[in-house]
């Protein structure tokens, strides 16, 4: 099973400012099928990118995705007050099992 | 736009079986495959299972000796079965359309097991 492990736990911004998230994979992500979600409290998670670097519809151009094999980036540019969430990374299509997600990195305001 | 509802009970005793359906409306089942997922109160999300649009089912190893998703397409609907749970399968389950990037969630229904 490939493991996930989010850096940092939690990430402490003020608007306007960028945010990076790391994912990290304890072995390669097959076709970068790699995946990032937003969460906030009481509600469902809600799908930003996929493919590594792909915009769900609908989602802003400030979030975007980068990274391949192990290492994996979402970056916010320009954050908004309705950004400040919790993100998890999540690895799927490796056909043994369903996918794994990350522990999460909260983005809170400074 | 496709909407999914949870629906089963709140609450579920120790050693029962947990019992949730989803409701899909807005869209059909079809050429889709469908996922239950869960979130302990204050943790992260984990996987339980989906069921492929061929039918065919694969589920998290910890429970897959627990676990059974079943689909009644006609009815728009899909299952969860969960047998011998325990306090640590208290949790928001949520029922979802793909089997690998997640694009529509239902709101989440909590399960809490106790006596």
């Amino acid at each position: 099973e490939i493991v996930l492990t989010q850096s940092p736990d939690t990430l402490s911004l003020s608007p306007g400012e960028r945010a990076t998230l790391s994912c990290r994979a304890s072995q390669s992500v097959r076709n970068n099928y790699l995946g990032w979600y937003q969460q906030k409290p009481g509600q469902a998670p809600r799908l930003l990118i996929y493919d590594a670097s792909t915009r769900a519809p609908g989602i802003p151009d400030r979030f975007s995705g980068s990274g391949s094999g192990t290492d994996f980036t979402l970056s916010i540019s320009g954050l908004e007050a309705e950004d400040f969430a919790v993100y998890y990374c999540q690895q799927y299509g490796s056909g043994i099992s369903p996918g794994t997600f990350g522990q999460g990195t909260k983005v809170d305001v400074k | 736009q496709v909407q999914l509802q949870e629906s089963g009970p709140g609450l579920v005793k120790p050693s029962e079986t947990l019992s949730l359906t989803c409701n899909v409306s807005g869209g059909s089942m079809s050429g889709y495959d469908w996922s239950w997922l869960r979130q302990p109160p204050g943790k992260g999300l984990e996987w339980v299972g989906y069921i492929h649009k061929s039918g065919g089912t694969n589920y998290s190893p910890p429970l897959k000796s627990r676990v059974t998703i079943s689909i009644d397409a006609p009815e728009s609907q899909f299952s969860l079965k969960l047998s011998s749970v325990t306090a640590a399968d208290t949790a928001v389950y949520y029922c979802a359309r793909g089997a690998w990037y997640i694009d529509h969630w239902g709101r989440g229904t909590l399960v809490t097991v106790s006596s």
